[in-house]
C-alpha cells in the first residue's frame, strides 16, 4: 500500500494563478480531508468528505474548492491564489469511525507571491 | 465549539531523560477521542499514541504513555528514555466521537529538543 499519496511536493505560485493540490488513498477509505499547517497555529481543517460525491467546509474554505468522485481521489483547488495561501497542505485519511487513525500525506509546500 | 491548547511552544531534554508534554482541551462533550502526533523534519505525520475518553486508563505505548486527567481536561504525554529520534514537534489533537466530520482539533504544538 502507498497510503495517502500528494503531488506536488513543493510549488510557487504568483497571486492569481490557479492550481490543484493532488491526494490520493489506496486503503479504501470513507474520509478524507485537507489541513492547512501555518507557524504556530497549528493544523486547520479547509475541506473534508465522508464518502465519494460527499463534501463539506472545515474551519478556513475561504479560496479552496473540492470534489470528490471516487474514493480514493480528493483534490484541492486554489481558484485564485493569494499570498495567505502560503502554507504547507496536509491531505489525510480514515476510516468512518471516530477512534481510527487519520492517515496524513507527506504534505505539499506552497509559496504564493 | 472545542480548542487544544499546548502551553509549551518549545521543550528540550537530555538524551535518556524523561520528558512530560502539556496538553489542555475544552469541551461540552462527554465521549471524544484525544491523540499525540508527532512531526519530525520530514514533515509526515505520526501518530504516537491515542486515548479513548470514556477509558479511565491511561493509554501506553512502548516509551510514550499519557497522563490523561478528564475532570481537569488534561492530556499530558510523557516521552521516557529520550532518544535523538524522538526530536520532532508534536501536536495535541481533539476529535469527537459523534458527529460526521471526523474532524481533528489541533493545538499548536510542542518542539522538543533531544540534547546528546
Amino acid at each position: 500500500n502507498a497510503g495517502v499519496t500528494q503531488t506536488p511536493k513543493f510549488q510557487v505560485l504568483k497571486t492569481g494563478q490557479s492550481m490543484t493540490l493532488q491526494c490520493a488513498q489506496d486503503m479504501n477509505h470513507e474520509y478524507m480531508s485537507w489541513y492547512r499547517q501555518d507557524p504556530g497555529m497549528g493544523l486547520r481543517l479547509i475541506h473534508y468528505s465522508v464518502g465519494a460525491g460527499i463534501t463539506d467546509q472545515g474551519e478556513v474554505p475561504n479560496g479552496y474548492n473540492v470534489s470528490r468522485s471516487t474514493t480514493e481521489d480528493f483534490p484541492l483547488r486554489l481558484l485564485s491564489a493569494a499570498p495567505s495561501q502560503t502554507s504547507v497542505y496536509f491531505c489525510a485519511s480514515s476510516r468512518r469511525a471516530s477512534y481510527n487513525e487519520q492517515f496524513f500525506g507527506p504534505g505539499t509546500r506552497l509559496t504564493v507571491l | 465549539a472545542q480548542t487544544v491548547t499546548q502551553s509549551q511552544p518549545e521543550m528540550s531534554v537530555q538524551e535518556a531523560e524523561t520528558v512530560t508534554l502539556s496538553c489542555t482541551y475544552d469541551t461540552s462533550e462527554s465521549d471524544y477521542y484525544l491523540f499525540w502526533y508527532k512531526q519530525p523534519p520530514s514533515r509526515q505525520m505520526i501518530l504516537v499514541i491515542r486515548q479513548e475518553a470514556y477509558k479511565q486508563q491511561n493509554a501506553t505505548e512502548n516509551r510514550f504513555s499519557v497522563n490523561f486527567q478528564k475532570a481537569a481536561k488534561s492530556f499530558s504525554l510523557k516521552i521516557s528514555d529520550s532518544q535523538l529520534g524522538d526530536a520532532a514537534m508534536y501536536f495535541c489533537a481533539y476529535r469527537s466521537a459523534g458527529g460526521a466530520t471526523n474532524k481533528l482539533i489541533f493545538g499548536t504544538g510542542t518542539l522538543l529538543a533531544v540534547q546528546p
